[in-house]
């Protein structure tokens, strides 16, 4: 089946950019999603990209797709404390038809 | 965008009684819901997929008779934890999906802790 994998921790000072990965290994996967989860909290969708797409831009946000090796990344620009959250990638689709999640990466933003 | 609302957002409960999950979207019909568990610090792992007005469809490792999904309308899934026990203790997530859409959208989560 799907597995989705991200680093487990990132941390930057205020204002710098911050560049969170994931790997995925369904080819077909269709969609790809960005989450973020603050303490205690559900998961508030943030952006996703179609599979035939390369790139997405959302105000402070853009997300890469390196379709051939799998890869995904989410950009976030001049990061804020208030962006200190665990990030969920999470890849639909495919043979599963199910929504599977990345073991999510902890951005720590330093003042 | 739409909205999922979970209910309810914490309980404590004794070890052995039963807890029910209520998962409901207010603005839109939702004819799948999920429903995650997520374990301190880990990721969201995938417990059932459920289809409004059949049986729920659960991951390997998940016991269907301990955890009961009933997804009777397009607006409402449950999800029944029955005879809990401290292991169960976690935080348990609904997310709901609209006919032909790949958005899925989330609940605020219910944490659950057996005592």
């Amino acid at each position: 089946g799907e597995d989705v994998e991200q680093s487990l921790f990132l941390s930057v000072r205020e204002g710098d950019s911050s560049v969170i990965n994931c790997t995925y290994t369904d080819s077909s996967s269709t969609y790809l999603y960005w989450y973020k989860q603050e303490p205690g909290a559900g998961l508030q969708l943030l952006t996703y990209i179609f599979s035939n797409m390369d790139m997405k831009q959302d105000q402070r946000l853009t997300v890469l797709l390196n379709k051939k090796d799998k890869h995904l990344s989410l950009r976030i620009a001049d990061t804020q404390t208030g962006d200190s959250a665990i990030y969920f990638c999470a890849a639909y689709g495919g043979a599963t038809n199910k929504l599977i999640f990345g073991t999510g990466t902890l951005l720590a933003v330093q003042p | 965008g739409a909205v999922v609302s979970q209910h309810p957002s914490w309980v404590i409960c004794k070890s052995g009684t039963s807890v029910k999950i209520e998962c409901r979207s207010l603005d839109f019909q939702a004819t799948t819901m999920f429903w995650y568990r997520q374990f301190p610090k880990q990721s969201l792992m995938l417990m059932a997929t459920s289809n409004e007005g059949s049986k729920a469809t659960y991951e390997q490792g998940v016991e269907k008779d301990k955890f009961l999904i009933n997804h009777a309308s397009l607006t409402l899934s449950t999800l029944t934890v029955t005879s809990a026990h401290p292991e169960d203790s976690s935080f348990y997530i609904c997310s709901a999906r609209r006919e032909g859409s790949t958005e899925a959208f989330f609940g605020q989560g219910t944490r659950l802790t057996v005592v």
